[in-house]
């Protein structure tokens, strides 16, 4: 079974500059979940989608990052325009059963470095 | 407001070297409590969910127990293999999808 699926890997862009992220999820799971992570931290919820639905956008900074998930399942970050402090790993993680049993799956993260 | 506190922030073990992690929490509603594992450059990939005060998981070298105000991850025997972060994280009930993560546990097993 293929995992959730990530891209780009990584990216480095200057300040102000604009960057998309991208998930496919585990086929047939319906809760899909972004999450920054910075270095020696733990993961921080962005957003979180039940099918369409973002259902939890309360952590995500709407004034530069927006998110889409057309169709239920793959999704896309954008952060317009990046500044220095994005620079992080953005995971992307998907559940099936609502995630009610704390059974997230990850992706291997993109790297964001923002000059 | 909720907190997730892990110590120690790294550890160094020898093979063979068992010992523990830490989780306490501080949260109004305990849901479940989760322990993750995440190599460098990887994903946290999930290992254990815990969901009431006396609860015990166990996979391989691994066993996770749960009280009222933390968590402990033993590790028995570790191997070089068993080297990585391992994350803990809780939710509310209301929120049971919504993981809060503390900041890790860094293991290093040498031979």
């Amino acid at each position: 079974e293929a995992g959730v699926v990530q891209s780009p890997r990584y990216k480095i862009i200057e300040k102000k500059q604009p960057v998309a992220f991208w998930c496919n999820p585990i086929s047939g799971h319906n809760t899909l979940y972004w999450y920054l992570q910075n270095l020696g931290q733990g993961p921080e919820l962005l957003i979180r989608y039940e099918n369409e639905e973002a259902v939890d956008d309360s952590q995500l900074p709407k004034d530069r990052f927006s998110a889409e998930r057309l169709k239920g399942v793959d999704s896309t970050l954008k952060i317009q325009p990046a500044e220095l402090g994005d620079s992080a790993v953005y995971l992307c993680a998907s559940s099936n059963r609502r995630g009610q049993t704390g059974e997230l799956f990850f992706g291997e993260g993109s790297r964001l470095t923002v000059l | 407001e909720d907190q997730v506190t892990q110590s120690p922030e790294a550890l160094r073990l020898q093979e063979g070297e068992s010992s523990s992690l830490n989780c306490s929490y501080t949260v109004s509603g305990l849901r479940g409590l989760f322990w993750y594992r995440q190599d460098p450059g990887k994903g946290p990939e999930f290992l254990f969910t815990l969901y009431s005060a006396g609860e015990e998981k166990e996979k391989e070298r691994l066993k996770a127990t749960l009280t009222k105000k933390e968590s402990f991850l033993h590790i028995t025997a570790p191997k070089p293999e068993d080297s990585a972060t391992y994350l803990c994280a809780v939710s509310k009930t209301g929120t049971a999808s919504k993981l809060t993560f503390g900041t890790g546990t860094r293991l290093q097993v040498t031979l």
